[in-house]
């Protein structure tokens, strides 16, 4: 199974600031994904990131608030710019990976999230 | 629009006792793939078990198993003999295509 890293593990950041959390994955992978965790709340879908093409996002998350770059097929980096309290959250990147079991099928891995809070 | 609905936002369990977890959800889609995660206080996302739509038997992973009833779209985990390190949040999850979409968890307290 695909073993996820990301840094900062944790970061306090003043409003108006930006912050770029990395990805990194110790094999290539073709899709990386971005996930928000607010405090106390289930895990909502940012973006899709594949390597060579703009990110995909989901509604109500938008490019200039989110940049994602994607550089190659191992890492991926999530800016959230201009910050407010309200992006206190955990931040996850995931990938998939497959898994040869009845059939097959495609396991998503979490990295171990970036807790962000923003004063 | 798939919709994943966790009813129990908390529950606790005496140790070496069973619990379930219900998951309920809603797709138009005929395949789809249907997820339990558990996160500690830590924060990381653990996968605990898979179900596919198609999938004519109830998947098992060691102490977990799912309880897939998918004439009435559920989709229940079950936890047996609990122990004290199962205290956390579970997510329940449904994918199609790619995409992952999460229920509001339940929090499982294992009190000794």
């Amino acid at each position: 199974s695909a073993v996820i890293s990301q840094k900062p593990s944790r970061d306090i950041c003043q409003r108006g600031t930006s912050l770029t959390i990395q990805c990194q994955v110790d094999s290539q992978v073709t899709m990386m994904f971005w996930y928000r965790q607010q405090p106390g709340q289930s895990l909502t879908l940012i973006a899709t990131a594949n390597q060579g093409s703009e990110a995909t996002y989901e509604s109500g998350f938008v490019i200039d608030k989110f940049p994602i770059s994607r550089p190659n097929l191992t890492f991926s980096t999530l800016t959230v710019s201009n910050m407010s309290p309200e992006d206190s959250s955990i931040y996850l990147c995931s990938v998939e990976d497959r898994r040869e079991e009845r059939g097959y099928y495609n396991e998503q891995f979490f990295g171990p999230g970036t807790r962000l809070t923003v004063l | 629009a798939q919709k994943i609905t966790q009813t129990q936002p908390g529950m606790f369990v005496q140790e070496k006792e069973a619990v379930t977890l219900d998951c309920t959800y809603d797709t138009s889609d005929p395949s789809y793939g249907l997820f339990w995660y558990k996160q500690p206080s830590s924060g990381e996302m653990i996968f605990l078990i898979y179900q596919g739509s198609y999938d004519q038997q109830n998947a098992t992973e060691g102490r977990y198993s799912l309880n897939f009833q998918k004439a009435r779209k559920s989709a229940n985990l079950v936890i047996s003999a609990s122990q004290l390190g199962d205290s956390a949040m579970y997510f329940c999850a449904m994918t199609n295509d790619y995409k992952l979409s999460f229920g509001a968890g339940t929090t499982v307290t294992v009190r000794a």
